[in-house]
């Protein structure tokens, strides 16, 4: 099946600094991808829709200057969280679409800032 | 987006089959349904996907009714390690829509 890798799967950092997280399909072409945010015991909630050569759609209530997505190939997609706050920590997830009916997430990447 | 709703929690015996239903009253023609399974601290993992009828895998099978206003995910014989949330999902057939993911069901399998 369709493979989806996230890098870092851990990341510390200090409050105000950025961090960049990739997610990248590894044997299949995604025009699409797409940012969620897990908080423990809750659902997934959609961040943005990650479209390639082209800007994100962004969900009500998320703010795009802090949560940058940068979709520059049809395998990658990047969130940078700048200025991070510990309100931020979280557990991101990323999906990609195989162009049909099936999104396939990657393992996630557990954000903590201190 | 098509909502969905399934019990929140669940708990089974090992060895048990375990049918977890999900209503989808507004899921279009074109929309296919999608179940996931996931664990603690890790994305979600593709179970099983249908658009009507029963569906089976190495895994599970989907049942369909015919007006597809809901479907029913069926672990035959669950074992501890089926313990997770499993979700369902309505997704557009053709590909780059968003979804929607609701509360998802947390299965317990009980020794």
């Amino acid at each position: 099946g369709a493979v989806v890798s996230q890098h870092p799967s851990r990341v510390i950092c200090k409050s105000g600094t950025s961090v960049k997280i990739e997610c990248r399909s590894l044997d299949f072409q995604a025009t699409t991808m797409f940012w969620y945010r897990q908080f423990p015991k809750q659902s997934l909630m959609l961040m943005a829709t990650s479209n390639e050569g082209s800007k994100a759609t962004y969900e009500q209530g998320v703010e795009k200057d802090k949560f940058l997505i940068n979709h520059a190939s049809l395998t990658l997609s990047t969130l940078t969280v700048t200025s991070a706050h510990p309100e931020d920590s979280s557990f991101y997830i990323c999906s990609a679409d195989d162009r049909q009916e099936t999104q396939y997430f990657g393992p996630g990447t557990r954000l903590l800032v201190l | 987006l098509a909502k969905t709703t399934q019990p929140i929690s669940m708990d089974s015996y090992e060895g048990q089959e375990v049918n977890i239903t999900c209503s989808h009253n507004n899921i279009a023609t074109n929309d296919y349904i999608t179940w996931y399974q996931q664990f603690p601290s890790q994305g979600p993992r593709f179970i099983i996907q249908g658009y009507k009828t029963k569906v089976t895998n190495e895994v599970a099978s989907l049942f369909i009714p015919a007006d597809r206003k809901s479907s029913t995910l069926s672990l035959p014989r669950v074992s501890l390690s089926d313990t997770a949330v499993y979700y369902c999902l309505v997704v557009y057939s053709g590909g780059y829509q968003k979804v929607t993911f609701g509360t998802g069901t947390k299965l317990q399998v009980i020794p």
